[in-house]
């Protein structure tokens, strides 16, 4: 898996977007990136995926540069219901097949 | 998308003791994936479960302490054998995603040993 990189803690205030950073500078070409979140006493929750285009669905966007070393997540309208840890995972190979490699993540505190 | 059930949700043993967990699954899955998340840290893969063969199992996992079952393709059993306060932790079960693109997990289940 290629190694991702996210700074350990971000606020937000409700209604405004919130934008989660992640660095996956050795990412390869056919490796995904993936952004999962975890709220407090459940299992994750895929969020969202993407190779090299942006992508949207109905809960977030998912902003990917040019050159694939980072990418940011982004909640248009953050509600107190988004406060989680924010995962972004970049698998090995084209299809992970659900094998994941979790690194610390973002906890996202969104505040009124 | 798929829903995943753990038994039991959480629950108090005595070390020495052996707890099973159940994970069951509505559709049919190639792969299930059993994670650890010890308190106030991230998920940690324990193992991978295919229907028909021996679980994989990561760097630092052994099947003596956490052996596996995979009797279909909807179904998982996990077991922390012989118990100490140290694993006091979430058990989680996963599947991947049809096309492989990604996971469903389960919801957890909260272990504590005393």
């Amino acid at each position: 898996d290629a190694k991702t990189t996210q700074p350990p803690s971000m606020d937000c205030a409700e209604g405004r977007a919130a934008n989660l950073p992640c660095n996956h500078s050795t990412i390869s070409g056919n490796e995904y990136v993936y952004w999962y979140r975890q709220i407090h006493s459940q299992g994750p929750q895929y969020i969202i995926h993407g190779l090299k285009n942006n992508e949207t669905n109905e809960m977030a966007s998912l902003i990917i540069t040019e050159d694939r070393k980072s990418s940011t997540l982004i909640l248009p309208h953050a509600t107190l219901r988004d406060t989680a840890v924010y995962y972004c995972i970049a698998p090995a190979g084209g299809t992970s097949y659900g094998k994941l490699t979790f690194g610390q993540g973002t906890i996202l505190t969104v505040h009124p | 998308s798929a829903v995943i059930s753990q038994k039991p949700s959480r629950d108090i043993c005595q070390r020495g003791t052996s707890l099973t967990i159940q994970c069951q699954v509505d559709s049919q899955v190639t792969m299930m994936f059993w994670y650890r998340q010890q308190p106030g840290q991230s998920l940690t893969l324990i193992a991978t479960a295919n229907q028909g063969s021996e679980a994989t199992y990561e760097s630092g996992f052994v099947i003596d302490k956490f052996p596996i079952s995979r009797p279909n393709l909807t179904f998982s059993t996990l077991t922390v054998s012989n118990m100490s306060p140290e694993d006091s932790s979430i058990y989680l079960c996963s599947v991947g995603k049809t096309g492989g693109m990604g996971a469903f997990f389960g919801q957890g289940t909260r272990l504590t040993v005393v």
